[in-house]
């Protein structure tokens, strides 16, 4: 199984700072990768699919970039709904992967 | 509007049994692949099974693999889970998700509670 190593696996920050969340897959998997938001006790958010395409919806300060085994999922300018936990999820093969998470929380 | 709504949690003793339904509505439901994905309390996210639109292809992941069964009933706009021999680290919160516009999981049901625990 294709294995997501997410970085970091927290980190503070302040509204209005810019935001970077990395992604590593232990092998290629092209630009197949998505990237969710999790908020306490709800379900998970799509926020950018195949690797940077902004899903529907979703404020243009989340960005994503990378191919083949890095990725990153940017946020240009943190608001306060954005105190959440974020994963990347591989869609490249099967079994499906997640990375493990990085929650990001108020400085 | 897209709506998927989980069903069927619930707390069982190990080694029990538990089937949970997804119903969808709001989108051609036989078009797409469905999927499964827990989550652990206070632990992450993971993927637990995936159904092709017509359920030509299904695929598990390696910790419930034998146990769970994943299907659908098109005409019923319905995903299943069986879940047999459970343990208590099946323990989770168990979403579906669909794959309806894009490449990844695009919807989400609001999740189903399963504790599995004597």
């Amino acid at each position: 199984a294709i294995q997501m190593t997410q970085s970091p696996s927290s980190l503070s920050a302040s509204v209005g700072d810019r935001v970077t969340i990395t992604c590593r897959a232990s092998q290629g998997i092209r630009n197949d990768l998505g990237w969710y938001q999790q908020k306490p006790g709800k379900a998970p958010k799509l926020l950018i699919y195949a690797a940077s395409s902004l899903q529907s919806g979703v404020p243009s300060r989340f960005s994503g970039s990378g191919s083949g085994t890095d990725f990153t999922l940017t946020i240009s300018s943190l608001q306060p709904e954005d105190f959440a936990t974020y994963y990347c999820l591989q869609d490249y093969n099967y079994p499906r992967t997640f990375g493990g998470g990085t929650k990001v929380e108020i400085k | 509007e897209v709506q998927l709504v989980e069903s069927g949690g619930g707390l069982v003793k190990p080694g029990g049994s538990l089937r949970l339904s997804c119903a969808a509505s709001g989108f051609t439901f036989s078009s797409y692949s469905m999927n499964w994905v827990r989550q652990a309390p206070g632990k992450g996210l993971e993927w637990v099974s995936s159904i092709s639109s017509s359920s030509s292809y299904i695929y598990y992941a390696d910790s419930v693999k034998g146990r769970f069964t994943i299907s659908r009933d098109n005409a019923k706009n319905s995903l299943y889970l069986q879940m047999n021999s459970l343990r208590a680290e099946d323990t989770a919160v168990y979403y579906c998700a669909g794959e309806v516009a894009t490449t990844s999981l695009d919807y989400w049901g609001q999740g189903t509670l399963v504790t599995v625990s004597s």
